[in-house]
């Protein structure tokens, strides 16, 4: 089964609102996630570095105040894009490893798909 | 800073024959580790074999291999056998050392791969 979950899988939002994408560890405690973005035919692009208890990180280019994360927990991150628009619309992706766990604990939640009409 | 190349947009291989999937890497660390994923059209990643940077022995899972060329920079993955179902993208990704921990990956721009009868 899953050990990382995000939901939803899809979604649709009107050009202006907000929406919110959750990344949820099943089996263990992360302490970090990351969210990836990934447009249309182009690989994952790391857009920040989600830390519990703290500010996220996030790379260069990526907008801090129209991607909110928030890590409140031990098992979970979400992602808000705020004031979407169309060109916000891409396939958004979280992961996380369990702490101490060998280099190659690496689990990818199922992904959303974010359409900005 | 670290970089991914996968110089094949796309690749076409028979049904049973085998295709090998070219990866470069470029870091100055010393600890890092290299993933293949699997991406068909549903979006998510599917973890293929990992190698890291201190293994001796080219990792293999089934009917993947990774061909791991330390002094070229080199982790291609060859697949043996192809089936239809392994029609998909590819992505090269790399794990580096950061403040949190080593589970930071950066991408390739992925190869597709389509398996013909």
């Amino acid at each position: 089964g899953a050990v990382v979950s995000q939901h939803p899988s899809w979604v649709i939002c009107k050009s202006g609102t907000s929406v919110k994408i959750e990344c949820r560890s099943l089996d263990f405690q992360a302490t970090t996630m990351f969210w990836y973005r990934q447009f249309p035919k182009q690989s994952l692009m790391l857009m920040a570095t989600s830390n519990e208890g703290s500010k996220a990180t996030y790379e260069q280019g990526v907008e801090k105040d129209k991607f909110l994360i928030n890590h409140a927990s031990l098992t979970l991150s979400t992602l808000t894009v705020t004031s979407a628009h169309p060109e916000d619309s891409s396939f958004y992706i979280c992961s996380a490893s369990p702490p101490r766990g060998p280099g190659n604990t690496i689990y990818f939640g199922e992904g959303s798909w974010l359409t900005v009409v | 800073a670290q970089k991914i190349t996968q110089t094949q947009p796309g690749m076409f291989v028979q049904e049973k024959e085998a295709v090998t999937l070219d990866c470069t890497y470029d870091t100055s660390d010393q600890s890092y580790g290299l993933f293949w994923y699997k991406q068909p059209s549903s979006g998510e990643m599917i973890f293929l074999i990992y190698q890291g940077s201190y293994d001796e022995q080219n990792a293999t899972e089934g009917r993947y291999s990774l061909n791991f060329q330390k002094a070229r920079k080199s982790a291609n993955l060859v697949i043996s056998a192809s089936q239809l179902g392994d029609s998909a993208m590819y992505f090269c990704a790399m794990s580096y050392p950061f403040s949190g921990g080593y589970n930071k990956l950066i991408f390739g721009a992925g190869t597709r791969l389509a398996v013909h009868p």
